[in-house]
């Protein structure tokens, strides 16, 4: 299994700035992901990012609003641009594993205001 | 639109009772994951099963995917407050490619 950590844990920002998030990953991994989870809701994918590539975006997500960097096999950045109140939200990382199981990062729970 | 199905969406049992949660995709998924979501925590893996009729226990989880590769369920065995939390399940579609599909989840919550 892979560790991964997540940084800011939690931020509140206010309306029109951006967050930057982090994601560290101990092991280095070809895929990473980047889900919104809304309170009491499940997952939706944002994004996929490799490394040595543009990230793939999902349906409804677009660059200019959640740009991804994926600058080594290690770590990658979600940031959030813009923000809105409808940006309030938990924003994980994650990775692929052997099996093609996913380990998650403990999340970042942001709070526009 | 969601093309994996779960439910129930809420599940409320006394402590000792059973647990099912049911899981249904539209299309036929190459594998069905299970992952466990603890009250503020994130999504943990509990397991994988690929093969058609595929049965899988660890402990009091029994683990089935179905004949025809398009529905799962977890069933937990005489519930402790321990498996409180959000049993979600997610399938790489065959036609999604290499996108894994996560169900609404069915929130669990267990009486004393």
């Amino acid at each position: 299994s892979a560790v991964i950590s997540q940084k800011p844990s939690r931020d509140i920002c206010q309306r029109g700035t951006s967050l930057t998030i982090q994601c560290q990953v101990d092991s280095q991994v070809t895929m990473m992901f980047w889900y919104r989870q809304q309170p009491g809701q499940s997952l939706t994918l944002i994004a996929t990012a490799n490394q040595g590539s543009e990230a793939t975006y999902e349906s409804g997500f677009v660059i200019d609003k959640f740009p991804i960097s994926r600058p080594n096999l290690t770590f990658s950045t979600l940031t959030v641009s813009n923000m809105s109140p409808e940006d309030s939200s938990i924003y994980l990382c994650s990775v692929l594993g052997y099996s093609l199981e996913q380990y998650f990062g403990p999340g970042t729970r942001l709070t526009v205001t | 639109g969601q093309q994996v199905m779960q439910i129930p969406q809420y599940q409320h049992v006394q402590e000792g009772e059973d647990f099912t949660t049911y899981c249904n995709s539209s299309t036929t998924l190459s594998n069905i994951q299970w992952y466990k979501q603890r009250p503020g925590g994130h999504p943990v893996f509990l397991i994988q099963l690929v093969k058609s009729g595929e049965v899988k226990k660890q402990k009091r989880l029994t683990f089935q995917f179905g004949e025809a590769k398009k529905n799962s369920s977890l069933h937990i065995t005489a519930t402790q407050t321990t498996d409180v939390g959000t049993y979600f399940c997610a399938g790489w579609l065959e036609t999604s490619g290499s996108r894994l599909t996560f169900g609404e989840g069915t929130q669990l919550t267990v009486n004393p």
